[in-house]
């Protein structure tokens, strides 16, 4: 069975500071999929970053970054620079593809227990 | 595009009373899945759909029944509402293709049940 732990539950910092939310995972497939979702107050789920298994190249985009290394079963997220606007549940989810009877592919996502995190001006 | 959309987004049941949750995607996905949030324990599926015509359970299935009415609709039955169902339910769509490299889940905006 897969699983994924997000140790931190809630992290609070001031503006303008880095900050990391921690991710790992546990599955015995070789190929998987690793994804980051955000989630606003308003409720809804915004899909942010998506990582194959087969590529550990790690990545920035704008404010954030993301660190993948299969060694440690970690994919971390950084948001540099914080921004109040940055105040939200923030989601790490694995997935296994999958074929059905009728050779659809077809991927179900296990969630971490999510990172409230409050960034405070 | 729409994207995913639910309905309705607010609902009170008394236990024991039925209703339906209707998701719909116009993004011409195969898969289609239902998920329930609740307070510290991130979402967990229900049920899904790899494509049309086919359903399976998930990890929460007990107490939800659902119908893969065509490709765009997917709906959840709740037979005989219990407070233990109150949470917000997410249903999703991708299109999980494996050359295409592009495998994650749109969601809907949710609906936030509450059973008295």
């Amino acid at each position: 069975a897969q699983k994924v732990t997000q140790a931190q539950t809630e992290i609070s910092v001031v503006e303008k500071e880095d900050v990391t939310l921690d991710c790992v995972y546990e599955t015995r497939d070789t190929t998987y999929y690793l994804f980051w979702y955000k989630q606003p107050p308003s409720g809804e789920l915004v899909f942010l970053i998506r990582r194959n298994s087969f590529d550990e190249q790690n990545e920035i985009s704008g404010r954030y970054s993301w660190n993948f290394q299969k060694s440690t079963s970690s994919f971390n997220f950084t948001i540099t620079a914080s921004q109040v606007v940055d105040s939200a549940v923030y989601f790490c989810a694995l997935s296994l593809l999958r074929l059905n009877a009728g050779g659809t592919s077809y991927g179900k996502l296990t969630f971490g227990q999510g990172t409230i995190l409050t960034v405070h001006p | 595009n729409a994207g995913v959309t639910q309905t309705p987004k607010f609902q009170v049941l008394k236990t024991g009373q039925s209703m339906t949750l209707q998701c719909a995607q116009d993004m011409n996905h195969n898969s289609m899945y239902w998920y329930r949030q609740d307070p510290g324990m991130g979402l967990r599926l229900i049920y899904y759909s790899a494509s049309e015509g086919t359903t399976d359970k998930g990890e929460v299935p007990n107490g939800y029944n659902v119908s893969r009415l065509n490709k765009r609709e997917f709906s959840l039955r709740l037979e005989s509402a219990a407070p233990s169902q109150t949470s917000v339910y997410f249903c999703a769509s991708s299109e999980a293709l494996m050359w295409a490299n592009s495998y994650e889940q749109y969601f809907g905006p949710g609906t936030r049940l509450t059973v008295t």
